[in-house]
């Protein structure tokens, strides 16, 4: 079975710092993409990233993808209160068609 | 464009009844996944449909099913309802394959057993 273990579970920072998001597995996956949640809706996709290493950028946010294509990070610059919400990792390998989705960050943003 | 729409938003039901929700994915889109969406489990994959076939099955019981229509709108059914099958049911819909293209989620259909 595959894993995906976000870390921090929880995070609450005031509005201009920075901060970074962790996903983790012991397994490989083909590509890894990353949803924004927010209460009453469901997720919506950010990124998705495919190549070990690779890097994206979305405006304040920055996305990557390990070398092994075994864990990601989300990096936020100066977080806003727009930022708040329940962030999701998931992994997809080709030939699967279900996504394995992480544990979850929920972030506040302090204004 | 419509969104991924699902019905009902909200429902209460008592164990050992069944209920069925519904899916209409964006239009074009051929594949429908369903999700349930926990505190404790997250979001966990239940099944997903294309072209009324279902190509991916989760770890759930059997009591947990689905459908796909021509129209490629979807629904599941929970029969003889549990506790623990209080939880949030997303479905999405997506252009391609699921594992490569992006998955357009509905807002979900919240149930609560008593």
């Amino acid at each position: 079975t595959q894993l995906l273990e976000q870390s921090p579970q929880f995070l609450s920072i005031q509005e201009g710092e920075n901060l970074t998001v962790y996903c983790n597995s012991s397994s490989v996956f083909s590509s890894l993409q990353w949803y924004r949640q927010e209460p009453g809706e469901g997720p919506v996709l950010l990124v998705t990233v495919v190549t070990g290493g690779e890097v994206k950028k979305l405006k304040r946010l920055t996305f990557q993808f390990g070398d092994a294509r075994k864990d990601s990070s989300l990096h936020i610059t100066a977080a806003q209160p727009g930022d708040t919400g329940l962030y999701l990792c998931a992994g997809a390998n080709f030939g699967n068609e279900k996504l394995t989705f992480g544990t979850g960050t929920r972030l506040t943003i302090i204004p | 464009k419509a969104g991924v729409t699902q019905t009902p938003r909200y429902l209460i039901k008592t164990r050992g009844q069944q209920v069925t929700l519904s899916c209409s994915p964006i239009s074009g889109h051929r594949s429908v996944s369903w999700y349930q969406q926990t505190p404790g489990q997250g979001l966990q994959f239940l099944f997903e449909y294309f072209s009324e076939t279902q190509r991916n099955k989760g770890n759930f019981p059997g009591r947990f099913s689905g459908r796909q229509f021509s129209n490629s709108r979807s629904e599941m059914n929970v029969s003889t309802l549990e506790l623990g099958d209080s939880a949030l049911y997303l479905c999405a819909s997506s252009q391609g394959r699921p594992n490569t293209g992006e998955l357009f989620f509905g807002e979900g259909s919240r149930l609560t057993v008593l």
